[in-house]
C-alpha cells in the first residue's frame, strides 16, 4: 500500500494563531489527497479532497477559508487551520488515493488552548 | 444520504474466540466496501475490501468479510481472535461513479482479553 506521513504528529497552539498541518505521499505522485477530521470516540468524517493544482473541493459544511488545503505538488498536500479556537481541537488526518483505494497517515492531534 | 452503521461499538472477547463485526449500508447503488484496522498508537491500515467478484473477501491476518448484497452488509470475521488483534475496526463504503470520498461507519472497538 501507499506510504503517508503527516507533520507534525501533534501540536498544541493558541486560540486565534494558525496552524499548518503537512501529509506527504512519500512512495506515489498523488493528484488526489484527502482530509479528514476524527472527534474522540467518532468516525472519520471527510473535510475535503485536495486536488494537485486545483482548488480543493470541500464537504458541505467545511468552512474552506478556515480550512485552507494548498496541494502544491504531487507529493505534498497542507491542510492550514486559520485563526485557530478550541472547537477546531481534534486528530485530523490525510490519506492518498492508489488503485481507487485510500491509503491513511499517522494523523496530527490539534489542541488549541 | 449514504450512512454506514456498525452495530457494535463495544467488543470485548477471549483469545481464541470468534469474531464477527457488523456492517451495513444504505446506498443502493453499487458501492465499493472497506475495512480498516486502527491498532492503539497507529495510522489507520486496510483490512481488505471488495470491488467485485466473489463476495467473499479474504484480507490480512486471517480477517475475512462477506459482501451480501440483498442485506447491504459487509461483515467482518474472524474464526479465533488473538490479543493483538486489539484494535478499532472502521467499515467504509464507496460509491463508485461517485467520486472516490469515503463514508465511515462510527467503528467498533474489539479488545480481545487473555
Amino acid at each position: 500500500g501507499a506510504v503517508v506521513s503527516q507533520h507534525p504528529s501533534w501540536v498544541i497552539c493558541k486560540s486565534g494563531t494558525s496552524v499548518k498541518i503537512e501529509c506527504r505521499s512519500l512512495d506515489f505522485q498523488a493528484t488526489t489527497m484527502f482530509w479528514y477530521r476524527q472527534f474522540p470516540k467518532q468516525s472519520l468524517m471527510l473535510m475535503a479532497t485536495s486536488n494537485e493544482g486545483s482548488k480543493a473541493t470541500y464537504e458541505q459544511g467545511v468552512e474552506k477559508d478556515k480550512f485552507l488545503i494548498n496541494h502544491a505538488s504531487l507529493t505534498l498536500s497542507t491542510l492550514t487551520v486559520t485563526s485557530a479556537h478550541p472547537e477546531d481541537s481534534s486528530f485530523y488526518i490525510c490519506s492518498r488515493l492508489l488503485q481507487e483505494t485510500q491509503y491513511f497517515g499517522p494523523g496530527t492531534r490539534l489542541l488549541v488552548l | 444520504a449514504q450512512s454506514v452503521s456498525q452495530h457494535n461499538h463495544h467488543v470485548i472477547l477471549s483469545e481464541a474466540a470468534s469474531l464477527e463485526l457488523g456492517c451495513n449500508y444504505s446506498y443502493g447503488g453499487t458501492v465499493n466496501l472497506f475495512w480498516y484496522v486502527q491498532y492503539p498508537g497507529q495510522h489507520l491500515q486496510l483490512l481488505l475490501k471488495y470491488f467485485s467478484g466473489d463476495p467473499l473477501v479474504k484480507g490480512i491476518k486471517g480477517f475475512e468479510a462477506e459482501f451480501i448484497k440483498s442485506k447491504f452488509s459487509f461483515n467482518l470475521r474472524k474464526p479465533s481472535v488473538q490479543w493483538s488483534d486489539t484494535a478499532e475496526y472502521f467499515c467504509a463504503v464507496r460509491l463508485t461513479g461517485g467520486g472516490n470520498k469515503l463514508t465511515f461507519g462510527t467503528g467498533t472497538q474489539l479488545k480481545v482479553e487473555l
